[in-house]
């Protein structure tokens, strides 16, 4: 079974807009932490946001948020007021045990947004 | 600060030659990883390293790659001998033991091996 599982191949957004990437997860640990990366044509990896598995609150980075739901294992990341900038491959990520035990990432398959003008 | 510096940007090798990438994690990171990126396999991990030590190896596709981190401020991936389905990007990353373990990436090596 795949730790990491995105749905979304692609997605489009309207510029100004609000998006939602999905992703969900696959862990036994209690305690893990949950990455989201952005990968823009130029290559790079991008690390936007972090939820640990612990953390009472969604992470907010910016325009950055990750909707954190515990229960259903997932780690959707949402992008208010897209901007022309914003159009990448963005990949979840997950690091099983807790902080300064393990330092693998298990990284999904990515979704490749594009935003309209 | 300076991120995670690798080099070369790009490299394009015919069969059979010696190829080494090269990596500059950012200064006072105790983790270094080595990952590649295919379309079809996705970012796979190769191999880290905390404090110059190699941890964990076993994403290393044969023998013909190998890693090493001679201090705390620089590491190298070498293929020997390159083959064409070595083609890829490969990225560097290093990260700060503690709460989170961020890994920060580098701008990564386009490998092309002809």
């Amino acid at each position: 079974a795949q730790k990491i599982t995105q749905t979304q191949p692609g997605m489009f957004v309207q510029e100004k807009e609000a998006v939602t990437l999905d992703c969900t997860y696959d862990t036994s640990d209690q305690s893990y932490g949950l990455f989201w990366y952005k990968q823009p044509s130029s290559g790079e990896m991008i690390f936007l946001i972090y939820q640990g598995s612990y953390d009472e609150q969604n992470a907010t980075e910016g325009r950055y948020s990750l909707n954190f739901q515990k229960a259903r294992k997932s780690a959707n990341l949402v992008i208010s007021a897209s901007q022309l900038g914003d159009s990448a491959m963005y990949f979840c990520a997950m690091r099983e045990g807790s902080g300064g035990s393990n330092y693998k990432l298990t990284f999904g398959k990515g979704t490749l947004l594009t935003v309209n003008p | 600060d300076a991120g995670v510096i690798q080099s070369p940007r790009h490299e394009v090798t015919e069969m059979g030659q010696e190829v080494t990438l090269r990596c500059k994690p950012i200064s006072g990171h105790d983790y270094l990883f080595w990952y590649r990126q295919t379309m079809m396999r996705g970012l796979e991990l190769l191999i880290y390293f905390n404090n110059n030590v190699p941890i964990d190896d076993s994403g290393m596709p044969e023998d013909r790659f190998s890693a090493k981190m001679p201090n705390a401020s620089f590491s190298t991936l070498k293929i020997q001998p390159s083959e064409p389905r070595d083609s890829a990007v490969y990225f560097c990353a290093s990260s700060l033991a503690g709460t989170t373990d961020t890994q920060y990436f580098g701008p990564g090596t386009r490998l092309t091996v002809l």
